[in-house]
This record gives structure tokens, C-alpha cells and sequence, in this order.
């Protein structure tokens, strides 16, 4: 298994462009979830999904779009990049069900000018 | 929604020391505690969890406590190494992988 993988590692975004950044799971967990990482704080959730079809706002959600069409991928949008959107985005997911562990990606570092 | 306070911000110990983190929640439905250790520039990981129906787990040198008549949990860390050195995150979370963070921990392990 590949685990939970995101692309690009890297990117760098100009104010106003938008861009998709990419999740994929191949371990069939329901459960996916977008987080993004500021300097010096904790994670905080964006978007998460229970499920193909489904998905939900968390606590920063302003200026990303998700969907899941299937269950392995759950992309992150951002629909016209600001500079305070500069940070690294975590996507994660878990099993629905007792077991709550959540598995993370590698992480997506992004700079927007 | 969840709010979830972490502390120390940073703590630096010598080797073979104990460490202590604390987390306080708000939201009494809260039923998964996980901690996470984070190296710089990499993914958190896991180390060790708790439900709230346990009050304590411990695997080898790591030990977390969950009160929750007070919503407080805590990370223990004994005969810390200077490989323990990294971010501490804690996290508390209801139901279907949403985690509300706290704002980590910075240990320093001295040799």
C-alpha cells in the first residue's frame, strides 16, 4: 500500500491563480480530511469527507473547495489564491471505524506571492 | 465548536528526564485523544491515543492520562532521549476524523 499520498510537494502560486491540490488513499478509509499547518500552530481542518459524495466545511474553509467522487481521491481547491493562504496542507484519512487512527500525507508546502 | 489548549509552548529537559504536556478541551463530547510527533518538515505521526472511556495508556516510555470530568489529558514522556526532540501536538476529536489541535509543544532534549 502507498498509504495516503499528496501532489505537488511544492508549489508556488501568483495572488488570484487558482490551483488543485491532489489526494489519493489507496487503503479504502471513508473517512478523508484536508488540514492545513501555519508556523507555530497547530493543524487546523479545512474540508473532510465521510464518504463518496459527502463532504463538509471545518473550522477554515473559506477559499477551498473539495468533492469526492470516488472514495481514494479528495482534492483540495483553491479557487483564487491569496497570500494567506501560504502554508503546508495535510490531507488524512482513517477507517469509519472504531479504530480512529488517522493516517496523513506527506504534506503540500505552498507559497503564494 | 471544539477548542482545544496546549502547554507548555516549549519545554527543553535534560536526558534521561521526564517530560510533561497538557491539554485542556471544551467540548465534553469528545471521545478520542491522540498525540502526534512532528519533525520538521515532515507528516505528524502518531505515538499514542486514548478513548475517553480509558484513563490511562501506556506503550514503553510514553504514558497519556485522560481526566475527563476536568477535560484535561496529559503527555508523559520518561527517560527522554535526545531523539525525543520534536513538536508535540495534542488533539481531541468527536467523530468522523474531524481533530480540533492544540498548538504544540516544543521539546528539546538536552544530551
Amino acid at each position: 500500500n502507498a498509504g495516503v499520498t499528496q501532489t505537488p510537494k511544492f508549489q508556488v502560486l501568483k495572488t488570484g491563480q487558482s490551483m488543485t491540490l491532489q489526494c489519493a488513499q489507496d487503503m479504502n478509509h471513508e473517512y478523508m480530511s484536508w488540514y492545513r499547518q501555519d508556523p507555530g500552530m497547530g493543524l487546523r481542518l479545512i474540508h473532510y469527507s465521510v464518504g463518496a459524495g459527502i463532504t463538509d466545511q471545518g473550522e477554515v474553509p473559506n477559499g477551498y473547495n473539495v468533492s469526492r467522487s470516488t472514495t481514494e481521491d479528495f482534492p483540495l481547491r483553491l479557487l483564487s489564491a491569496a497570500p494567506s493562504q501560504t502554508s503546508v496542507y495535510f490531507c488524512a484519512s482513517r477507517l469509519a471505524d472504531t479504530s480512529y487512527e488517522q493516517y496523513f500525507g506527506p504534506g503540500t508546502r505552498l507559497t503564494v506571492t | 465548536g471544539e477548542n482545544v489548549e496546549q502547554h507548555p509552548s516549549t519545554l527543553s529537559v535534560q536526558e534521561g528526564d521526564s517530560a510533561v504536556i497538557k491539554c485542556t478541551y471544551s467540548d465534553s463530547a469528545s471521545n478520542y485523544f491522540p498525540w502526534y510527533k512532528q519533525e520538521l518538515g515532515k507528516r505528524p505521526q502518531l505515538i499514542i491515543d486514548i478513548r475517553s472511556n480509558v484513563g490511562e495508556k501506556k506503550d514503553q516510555r510514553i504514558a497519556v492520562t485522560l481526566n475527563k470530568t476536568a477535560k484535561h489529558f496529559s503527555l508523559h514522556i520518561t527517560e527522554t532521549q535526545p531523539e525525543d526532540s520534536a513538536v508535540y501536538f495534542c488533539a481531541a476529536s468527536t467523530s468522523y476524523g474531524k481533530l480540533t489541535f492544540g498548538q504544540g509543544t516544543i521539546l528539546t532534549v538536552h544530551p
